[in-house]
């Protein structure tokens, strides 16, 4: 079983919608959560950190983490056709050379 | 500013055949370094990481190896090639515990 598991899978949203991603870890020794964001063809890039419990806000992104139920989503408000794109959701423990889990991850497509 | 640079851009190679691929990393000075592989639209696999000059560690068995020559360079290779090899090879810098930062990647065709 994967570590970082992501829902879901794929998902489509029309252009200015909202887009919810989520993302669960089944070990208690993740401490730190990232989403990175990779277009066809490119590298991933990280999109935002979150480490504490709540949410954090970046613009139209929004990242809430919870601890207790290592679950953490991630959405996007105002949806546009550049953000589509396959999106991680990465987990680290902060030992052994800062190792990245990274889930299965969502494809996200907005249409025009 | 820091730049990351990975050679070939693209590989086709027979099965059976050597490879190596190449990873530079310029404006930042002894970084945490990643080898990762990506099956097309799939998931992230961490194969090697290096904190140092001369030191790499091995996450996933892969009839691939690693080494660190310089402090800048991170270098992945095998001297025979499977069709499980294609894929997606992508480079990464990091510091610690913070953001991860990824090179343009390498896509390789076995046939």
């Amino acid at each position: 079983q994967q570590k970082v598991q992501q829902s879901p899978e794929s998902l489509s949203v029309p252009e200015g919608g909202m887009a919810s991603l989520n993302c669960t870890s089944s070990d208690r020794n993740f401490q730190y959560f990232w989403w990175y964001r990779q277009h066809s063809g490119e590298g991933p890039k990280a999109l935002m950190s979150i480490f504490s419990d709540g949410d954090k806000k970046e613009g139209r992104f929004t990242a809430h983490l919870n601890k207790a139920s290592l679950h953490v989503s991630l959405h996007i408000r105002d949806s546009q056709p550049s953000d589509s794109a396959l999106y991680f959701c990465a987990a680290m423990n902060n030992n052994a050379g800062a190792k990245l889990t990274f889930g299965g991850g969502t494809r996200l497509t907005v249409r025009p | 500013a820091q730049t990351i640079h990975q050679w070939p851009v693209a590989e086709i190679k027979a099965v059976g055949s050597p490879l190596s691929l190449g990873c530079t990393i310029k404006g930042k000075s002894s970084p945490n370094l990643y080898w990762y592989w990506q099956a097309t639209g799939g998931t992230l696999q961490q194969l090697f990481y290096s904190i140092t000059v001369g030191q790499v560690e091995s996450v996933v068995q892969l009839n691939l190896s690693a080494s660190r020559p310089k402090d800048d360079q991170f270098i992945l290779s095998t001297e025979k090639l499977l069709l499980s090899h294609s894929g997606f090879y992508l480079c990464a810098w990091g510091l610690g515990a913070g953001e991860q930062y990824f090179g343009p990647g390498t896509r390789l065709t076995v046939l």
